[in-house]
């Protein structure tokens, strides 16, 4: 069974930084590229950042380009987003969703709330 | 502004069949499959269509896809209580080099 598991969320104030990790299980991680899609409350989904089997490959949204660093770690089974400079706007429930290369994903992660909040 | 259009609702009583659209363009639905996800009440997105037309494993058959040029839709029929949820389509974007989305569709169940 896939399994995502997202950790790594909780309060921080603006300009703070914070690290989320997804821990996968259940498929082989390394045949898989993997996003991220986060949702603010009461809103709609948009996807965040995109990184290929190897990590040859990475795209970001422009919102968060230049602040956020997506990453993976094939051995651990693991991939994970560094968030920086983080604003109010970034309050969500960030999900790691896996993709079969450039396509939309299919299994997600039930999510981890980050709240910037002063 | 979501690059994906949806309905923002949609509704129906017990019984019925409805249709949920999506529109987008040649960069995104007009080259790439489009997936639908369910979205239930305080849950995580789950893949409901994938690759425009095709339903994952246990998915019921009365959850069904197409997708004719750039404007793809979700059909459910029999409609049940338990579909009350928000639906979202989804594409790769080959401009944006990223996932788009729709704003999402809340479906009412009268």
């Amino acid at each position: 069974e896939v399994q995502l598991v997202e950790s790594g969320g909780g309060l921080v104030h603006p300009g703070g930084s914070l690290r989320l990790s997804c821990a996968a299980s259940g498929f082989t991680f390394s045949s898989y590229s993997m996003n991220w899609v986060r949702q603010a409350p009461g809103k709609g989904l948009e996807w965040v950042s995109y990184i290929s089997r190897s990590s040859s490959t990475i795209y970001y949204a422009d919102s968060v380009k230049g602040r956020f660093t997506i990453s993976r770690d094939n051995a651990k089974n693991s991939l994970y987003l560094q968030l920086n400079s983080l604003r109010d706007e970034d309050t969500a429930v960030y999900y790691c969703a896996r993709g079969a290369g450039v396509v939309a994903p299919d299994y997600w992660g039930q999510g981890t709330l980050v709240t910037v909040s002063s | 502004q979501s690059v994906l259009t949806q309905p923002p609702s949609a509704s129906g009583t017990p019984g019925q069949r409805v249709t949920i659209s999506c529109s987008g363009s040649s960069s995104n639905i007009g080259s790439n499959s489009v997936n639908w996800y369910q979205q239930l009440p305080g849950t995580a997105p789950k893949l409901l269509i994938y690759s425009n037309n095709q339903r994952p494993s246990g998915v019921p058959d009365r959850f069904s896809g197409s997708k004719s040029g750039t404007s793809p839709s979700l059909a459910i029929s029999g409609l049940q209580s338990e579909d009350e949820a928000d639906y979202y389509c989804a594409a790769w974007d080959d401009s944006l080099n990223g996932v788009v989305f729709g704003g999402g569709t809340k479906l009412t169940v009268l």
